[in-house]
């Protein structure tokens, strides 16, 4: 098993610029999130999905869409990007309502 | 909005030293989680705790769920060089239908020397 994996590992946008940064799981779980890491702010959650067809926002939903149309995928799009979102983005995938959270590696974005 | 609050923020100890880091709310969790992170890597869990005045033990890391469920402490006893990175400790909902949503600490970043 790859277990959770992230593209890309770094990326250079600048102000208005769109993209997505991708996420996959190959262990079939039914939850997958998406995470900001700001310096002295912990993790902060972006959006979830509970199964494929299903998203909710969560904390800083602002500025990101999500959707998920298969189990395995679970995409984060930036409209339009801005210096604010220059962060650390992580993905996670867990077993419906079972403790484990499983982190990808990251995505390093810088908004100039 | 449930919080979570990690202290220190930072802690810089000689290896062999003892250390605890505390993760307090106002609100109640159904658990918290401990999380470790690396340089360059996504957070890995280290424990789950449950039940109010629980305690789990790790080697050489032990964990404590605040009877209230409301804050949570990590102590580790005679710390090693291995034990450097950023601490994270994350609470799960009350709430079922929240499913596996986490609320996050702001992390303590634990340094430890030889």
């Amino acid at each position: 098993n790859a277990g959770v994996t992230q593209t890309p590992k770094f990326q250079v946008l600048k102000t208005g610029q769109s993209m997505t940064l991708q996420c996959a799981q190959d262990m079939n779980h039914e939850y997958m999130s998406w995470y900001r890491q700001d310096p002295g702010m912990g993790l902060r959650l972006i959006h979830y999905s509970v199964g494929a067809g299903i998203t909710d926002q969560g904390e800083v939903p602002n500025g990101y869409n999500v959707s998920r149309s298969t189990t395995e995928d679970f995409p984060l799009r930036l409209l339009s990007a801005a210096p604010s979102q220059t962060s650390v983005y992580f993905c996670a995938s867990a077993l419906w309502h079972q403790e484990t959270q499983y982190f990808g590696p990251g995505t390093r974005l810088l908004v100039l | 909005t449930q919080l979570l609050e990690q202290s220190p923020q930072f802690l810089s100890i000689q290896e062999g030293e003892n250390l605890t880091v505390y993760c307090n709310s106002s609100s109640v969790f159904s658990s918290l989680q401990w999380y470790r992170q690396e340089p360059g890597e996504g957070p890995v869990l280290l424990v789950t705790v449950v039940t109010g005045g629980e305690v789990k033990k790790l080697k050489r890391l032990t964990f404590q769920f605040g009877d209230a469920r409301k804050d949570s402490s990590l102590h580790i006893t005679a710390a090693q060089p291995g034990d450097t990175g950023l601490y994270l400790c994350a609470g799960e909902s009350i709430f079922k239908a929240a499913g596996n949503k986490l609320t996050f600490g702001g992390g303590t970043r634990v340094l430890v020397k030889p």
